[in-house]
């Protein structure tokens, strides 16, 4: 992986939806990934997308993946309290990853 | 299972001395993952194990950072003669092969005055 981009600070009220963007340089990574860290605790994978797929749903979560922009994003629906902390993006081969400076969502309840 | 242990959890130091941070990951898991983050940054890669052997080492990783995983299972990363720029936390990883998930502990806060 090389350098992976991402704005800094989003403020989303609960219950709405909130979107993360990212953009990387390195287009050989097979996968795109999305990391979630909260205060005290470890990163913990969100979910992850296959380089040759435009777009992933999983549950509250769906990944756009813009190939010719290197440009990936996030969008949480329903935002809920429990979705504030620090979102990265990330890319690289066999989990050597290069990860974005990360994303702080504070949700206001 | 526990998931991946760090210890200690914070470590304050005077530059110059040495440190070591050790690492339990998940029994079974025969990879192990050494990131760093500094305040306000995303992990950057280190160094990284297969069972025993270490595989790469980052450039990031000075001549006074050496990593060992002796059996294949807990891993310690030592930082010798520290410097105020070693201030940060030190991240283990670990994983089954290169599966797409990588199970982060909590990390171990380096802090050198």
């Amino acid at each position: 992986g090389e350098d992976v981009e991402q704005s800094l600070f989003l403020s989303v009220r609960e219950g709405d939806s909130s979107v993360i963007n990212c953009t990387y340089t390195d287009s050989s990574s097979t996968y795109l990934y999305w990391y979630k860290q909260e205060p005290g605790a470890g990163l913990q994978l969100l979910t992850y997308i296959f380089s040759n797929m435009d777009m992933k749903q999983d549950q509250r979560l769906t990944v756009l993946l813009n190939k010719k922009d290197k440009h990936l994003s996030l969008r949480i629906a329903d935002t809920q309290t429990g979705d504030s902390a620090i979102y990265f993006c990330a890319d690289g081969e066999d989990n050597r990853l290069a990860f974005g400076k990360g994303n702080q969502v504070v949700v206001i309840p | 299972d526990t998931g991946v242990s760090q210890n200690p959890r914070h470590k304050i130091t005077k530059r110059g001395q040495n440190v070591t941070f050790r690492c339990d990951p998940i029994s079974e898991h025969n990879r192990l993952y050494w990131y760093r983050q500094t305040l306000g940054q995303g992990p950057e890669f280190l160094t990284y194990f297969q069972n025993e052997a270490q595989l790469e080492k980052s450039r990031l990783l000075s001549d006074r950072f050496s990593a060992e995983r002796p059996k294949g299972s807990f891993s310690t990363l030592e930082i010798q003669r520290t410097e105020q720029g070693d201030s940060a936390m030190y991240l283990c990883a670990s994983s089954v092969d290169s599966r797409r998930e990588l199970f982060f502990g909590e990390g171990s806060r380096l802090t050198v005055l």
